[in-house]
């Protein structure tokens, strides 16, 4: 399996430019988990979804931040408009929640954004 | 409450000797606990859990954790550390919703 592939790897834009962040998970999971992490703030956790519905979006730090999952195999993660607060690594993460699979995540590279 | 914590920002080892990374946790009921490894410039991976049974839990790349219930601890240990082991690691908690709570994570330093 090519694991979780998320793009692009490297983002740069200016700020109030709408920026999206792509997500393929490991097929046959059924959770998909955006993080965001930071020097300061450390790994956060922004939304999850369970089998394409989002479940718990509390970390989403304001209206600016939105994400989909339209099917099994594809997550976005939008910024709209960009801030330069927002300049951070982002990282799509899925699991499968049977047996003793239960909190083993499964992390892609990352995308890390810069906004100017 | 349910937390994780790491007590040390950074641990600084020489090559080939023993390692140790703490982690504390508080829960009510038994805790689902986690290890993560973060190499530079990568995303995070699964290193061992403890769930239930044998205190001692055994990992990738020669690491293990030790579980203590009366000193809510899940320290990861290594005997002998390579360089290659310099990376930042992440103790974890599953909370009552299947969720991980994350420490804030430790920089290990492997020195030749």
């Amino acid at each position: 399996d090519a694991g979780v592939i998320q793009s692009p790897r490297h983002e740069v834009t200016e700020m109030g430019q709408e920026v999206t962040l792509r997500c393929k998970p490991i097929s046959g999971h059924d959770y998909l988990f955006w993080y965001r992490q930071t020097m300061m703030r450390g790994l956060e956790l922004l939304i999850y979804f369970n089998n394409n519905v989002p479940i718990d979006d509390s970390g989403m730090p304001e209206d600016r931040f939105s994400a989909k999952m339209p099917n099994a195999s594809f997550s976005t993660l939008k910024i709209q408009p960009s801030e330069p607060r927002d300049s951070a690594v982002y990282f799509c993460a899925s699991s499968r929640r049977t047996g003793g699979n239960t909190g083993e995540l499964f992390f892609g590279e990352g995308s890390r954004l810069t906004v100017l | 409450a349910q937390s994780v914590a790491q007590p040390e920002d950074q641990v600084n080892v020489a090559e080939g000797n023993p390692l140790t990374v703490k982690c504390t946790y508080s829960v009510s009921g038994n805790p689902y606990l986690f290890w993560y490894v973060q190499y530079p410039n990568r995303g995070l991976q699964f290193l061992l859990k403890y769930i239930t049974g044998d205190n001692l839990v055994k990992g990738s790349y020669g690491f293990e954790a030790e579980f203590n219930k009366s000193q809510t601890s899940f320290h990861l240990k290594k005997p002998s550390a390579l360089v290659s082991d310099s990376a930042l690691y992440f103790c974890a908690l599953m909370d009552s919703n299947y969720q991980l709570i994350w420490g804030a994570g430790t920089k290990l330093i492997i020195k030749p």
